[in-house]
């Protein structure tokens, strides 16, 4: 039974591009939450996505975006990247209606 | 002020040694009380839950004071393998809610 699946582990990028990062739930999980953790910090909520529709968002600007795919898998989105978006970027999922969430391992976001 | 207040830290303890941990939270909403672990560059991982009553699990135990929204995570017997930062978390909207992080307080274990 594979947890939760992030993917591209590592990714360097330039202020100004854009990037997409992706997440597959743990199985039976049909909510996901995106986490921003920068170093030395705990990680920040981002948003939360149910039934493909964002449900509840923290506090960082629209340059963040996401999705959820009819299989629950979800994007997080961010454009116009800048020098203080670099972090370590964490999916998790959880059953809507249950606790328990699982987090994947992360994608380590630097921008140059 | 941040939503959840933990110990800056580090602690460096002897193996052995107990540590206590301590965290603030302001939101009188918070439902649900959580400490989680996290080695370095891995993601964080639920080491358990905090209940009123107070709770322990080997040698970790885990307390909550509603009326002063601070929660506590004390080990015994420090191992080398206890070395991580411990993340006080709290989860504001039931089972509908997120997860809030506090900043983490590093733990280094000696020999």
């Amino acid at each position: 039974d594979a947890g939760v699946t992030q993917s591209p582990t590592h990714l360097i990028k330039t202020r100004g591009q854009q990037v997409t990062l992706r997440c597959s739930p743990k199985s039976g999980h049909d909510t996901v939450s995106w986490y921003q953790q920068a170093l030395g910090q705990g990680p920040q909520f981002i948003f939360q996505y149910y039934e493909e529709e964002e449900r509840q968002r923290g506090n960082f600007p629209d340059r963040f975006s996401g999705h959820q795919f009819p299989n629950y898998s979800s994007e997080l989105n961010v454009n116009a990247l800048l020098l203080g978006d670099s972090a370590l970027y964490l999916c998790a999922s959880r059953r809507q209606g249950l606790w328990g969430y699982t987090f994947g391992s992360g994608t380590r976001l630097t921008v140059v | 002020r941040k939503e959840v207040e933990q110990d800056p830290g580090p602690f460096n303890v002897p193996e052995g040694a107990t540590v206590a941990f301590n965290c603030t939270y302001s939101n009188s909403a918070s439902q649900s009380f959580f400490w989680y672990r996290q080695d370095c560059r891995k993601e964080p991982k639920l080491l358990m839950s905090v209940y009123s009553s107070g709770n322990e699990d080997g040698r970790f135990t885990a307390q909550l004071n509603r009326a002063s929204q601070y929660i506590s995570l004390l080990i015994r017997d420090s191992k080398l393998s206890d070395s991580a930062t411990y993340l006080c978390v709290v989860n504001r909207g039931g089972s509908q809610g997120n997860l809030i992080f506090g900043k983490g307080t590093k733990l280094s274990v000696k020999p």
